[in-house]
């Protein structure tokens, strides 16, 4: 099974303050990366598929880069809404997996 | 609008059969793959398994022989049952639609989870 490998745990920002949020694979994945945002008591939405694609209806201070094993999530200026645990998931080979997970909080 | 609702028992007993069903609304199973993916409490989330357009399924090799994931188009519903339950089977229990792109798969529509515990 690929491993998803993600840093840090946990982290908190401040509003306005740029956030990154990283994911490593244990075999290059080529580009079949995605983030997730979860609220406390509600199910993971998809932000970002193909390593850099916005999904629809998602703000424009996210996005995402990287290729081959190196992966990143960047919030470019944090919102209040933006508090919630993010996942990367890798979508290439089965079984997918996702990453332990980075909880962010507002400072 | 898609949605999707999973039902199901939030209490099971040791060693019995978890049953689990995702219905869902605004798309067609015969378009879309459905998969099952579980959370332990607010942990790292599992993709066990998933029920394809055309009604092949594939599993998590970890859940070996224990689950079954089948489907009735006429009511859009897709279920899942697990056998053998232990507790560590404990989580919350998600069907989400999958989409296949040029980068893979991805999960764009998530079901609101159901919780359930297992316990005697």
């Amino acid at each position: 099974d690929i491993q998803m490998t993600q840093s840090p745990a946990s982290l908190s920002a401040s509003l306005g303050e740029t956030v990154t949020i990283q994911c490593q694979a244990s075999e290059d994945i080529h580009s079949g990366l995605m983030w997730y945002q979860q609220k406390p008591g509600k199910s993971p939405q998809l932000l970002i598929f193909g390593a850099s694609r916005l999904q629809d209806g998602v703000p424009a201070r996210f996005s995402g880069s990287g290729s081959g094993t190196q992966y990143s999530l960047r919030i470019s200026s944090m919102q209040t809404e933006d508090e919630g645990i993010y996942f990367c998931q890798q979508g290439l080979k089965y079984p997918h997996t996702f990453g332990a997970g980075t909880k962010l909080e507002l400072k | 609008q898609e949605q999707l609702k999973v039902s199901g028992p939030g209490l099971v007993q040791p060693s019995q059969t978890l049953s689990l069903t995702c219905t869902v609304s605004g798309f067609s199973l015969t378009t879309y793959s459905v998969h099952w993916v579980r959370q332990h409490s607010g942990k790292s989330l599992e993709w066990m398994g998933r029920m394809w357009s055309d009604g092949v399924t594939s599993y998590n090799s970890a859940f070996t022989s224990r689950l079954s994931i089948s489907r009735d188009t006429s009511k859009s519903q897709v279920f899942l049952k697990m056998n053998s339950l232990q507790t560590e089977d404990t989580g919350t229990y998600y069907c989400a639609r999958g989409r296949f792109t040029y980068f893979g798969h991805d999960f764009d529509y998530w079901g609101q989870g159901v919780m359930v515990t297992v316990s005697s």
